[in-house]
């Protein structure tokens, strides 16, 4: 049984270039979650998505990103012209339907650099 | 600002010792509360979860909460070398039925 499955694992992007992270998660799970995780930092939760819908994402940065979970397909989550600063570990999670995501499985995680 | 601190470490211990891993919140209306494991590098990795007062044991692991002190914590067994990592406490305020607050963790070496 496959886990939490996020691609790619690292990425590059310059300064002002688009960053696409995927996530697709664990089979039977239809609530995404993605977190940051900065240098010496905790996870900080950005948003929380159900098969197209967007149910909190009272932690997104208000501009530059964006997050989806479209019907068919994985979870993206978007950054758009990236800075330095969204140099990060960016982590997805998923919980089955119906737990009210009592138990969070992490995904191996993105991990950006911006240069 | 809902808090969850731990102390940040190194915690080190010797081989075959009990690791003591302590964790304080400062929602008094969170409900669940998780430890998870990250070896540098990796995922975090869902350990214990507890969601009342007392003492939930598994394997070499024990998870303890008091609530009316706001206190979790995980107790390691016998440590081994391959339990040296970094230890997160997650907790979910009663706010809030997904969302998790963690600590910045605290890091375990466990010395042969």
């Amino acid at each position: 049984n496959a886990g939490v499955m996020q691609n790619p694992r690292h990425l590059v992007r310059r300064r002002g270039q688009e960053a696409r992270l995927r996530c697709s998660p664990m089979k039977g799970h239809s609530h995404v979650y993605w977190y940051r995780q900065l240098p010496e930092e905790g996870l900080k939760f950005m948003v929380y998505l159900q098969k197209e819908n967007i149910i909190d994402e009272s932690g997104m940065p208000k501009e530059r990103f964006s997050a989806e979970f479209p019907k068919e397909g994985p979870s993206i989550l978007r950054i758009q012209q990236v800075v330095r600063g969204d140099s990060a570990a960016y982590f997805c999670a998923s919980s089955p339907p119906g737990t009210g995501g009592y138990e969070q499985y992490f995904g191996p995680g993105t991990r950006l650099t911006v240069t | 600002q809902k808090e969850v601190e731990q102390n940040s470490g190194p915690l080190s211990v010797p081989e075959g010792a009990i690791a003591s891993l302590n964790c304080t919140y400062s929602d008094r209306g969170s409900q669940s509360f998780f430890w998870y494991r990250q070896y540098s590098g990796k995922s975090p990795e869902l350990i214990m979860s507890i969601y009342s007062n007392g003492d939930k044991e598994d394997g070499r692991f024990t998870a303890q909460l008091n609530k009316a002190s706001q206190y979790v914590s995980l107790l390691i067994r016998d440590s081994q070398p391959s339990d040296s990592a970094t230890y997160l406490c997650a907790v979910r305020s009663g706010g809030s039925n997904y969302k998790l607050t963690f600590g910045k963790g605290t890091l375990l070496t466990v010395n042969p």
